[in-house]
């Protein structure tokens, strides 16, 4: 079966770097994108990006532009979302998930819905 | 980026009744338009994809409809289960894509 098991939590200080894992299993890793989406305490879902399994494309939210870079391991089946220079507001749940549909063969595909989702990863950003 | 708005942000219903959330893009999505029903303490659960799709699994008792940038999700029959917070999600081509902000359906 489909599985997303996300790294544990973190307490990181403002200004510091975190990186989460998604470790997948039960599906042919490179044909699915997995996108991240966080969750405020007591906010709501928040899109932060997309990286694709099969060639490494992006696509990121604005707000975050500049301070994350989503990577993919394919000889792990791992996914990696790192957020730099962190600020109190970044303090959120934050899931992997992977695409519905397979990433096609040919043209142009940035993601879609997601249908199976990591457990979530709590980040405090703390002084 | 394109925005998303939900309403009502609380929706107040009692077991039995179908309840109607709407969710409405700054431009048009096309038919590139998801929904996710969350309970606390857990990740989102996908209920539809492409506006009207029911994914995989799912009770046929959940129902979406709307293209372009007006969109509705019907519940018919609630069960306590159903009581949750819902998002509508925008994953149009070549954009970023966003989250509505979440209806909170609870129980009356």
């Amino acid at each position: 079966q489909v599985q997303l098991v996300q790294s544990g939590p973190e307490v990181k200080k403002p200004g510091a770097s975190v990186k989460v894992s998604c470790k997948t299993s039960g599906y042919s890793f490179k044909n699915y994108g997995i996108t991240w989406v966080r969750q405020a305490p007591g906010q709501g879902l928040e899109w932060m990006g997309w990286v694709s399994a099969y060639n490494g494309y992006t696509n990121f939210a604005q707000k975050i532009l500049g301070r994350v870079t989503m990577t993919t391991d394919t000889s792990t089946s791992t996914a990696y979302m790192e957020l730099r220079s962190l600020r109190s507001d970044d303090t959120a749940v934050y899931f992997c998930a992977r695409d519905l549909d397979s990433t096609p063969l040919y043209g142009d595909y940035f993601g879609g819905a997601s249908d199976y989702w990591g457990q979530g990863t709590l980040v405090t950003v703390s002084s | 980026d394109i925005q998303m708005t939900q309403s009502p942000s609380t929706l107040s219903a009692s077991v039995g009744d179908r309840v109607t959330i709407t969710c409405r893009a700054t431009e048009s999505v096309g038919n590139w338009l998801a929904w996710y029903q969350q309970k606390p303490g857990k990740a989102p659960k996908l209920l539809i994809y492409e506006a009207s799709s029911l994914h995989s699994g799912v009770s046929p008792k959940f129902s979406g409809s709307g293209s372009g940038t007006e969109f509705t999700l019907t519940i018919s029959g609630l069960q306590p289960d159903d009581f949750a917070t819902y998002y509508c999600q925008q994953y149009k081509s070549y954009s970023r894509f966003t989250f509505g902000p979440g209806t909170k359906v609870d129980i009356k």
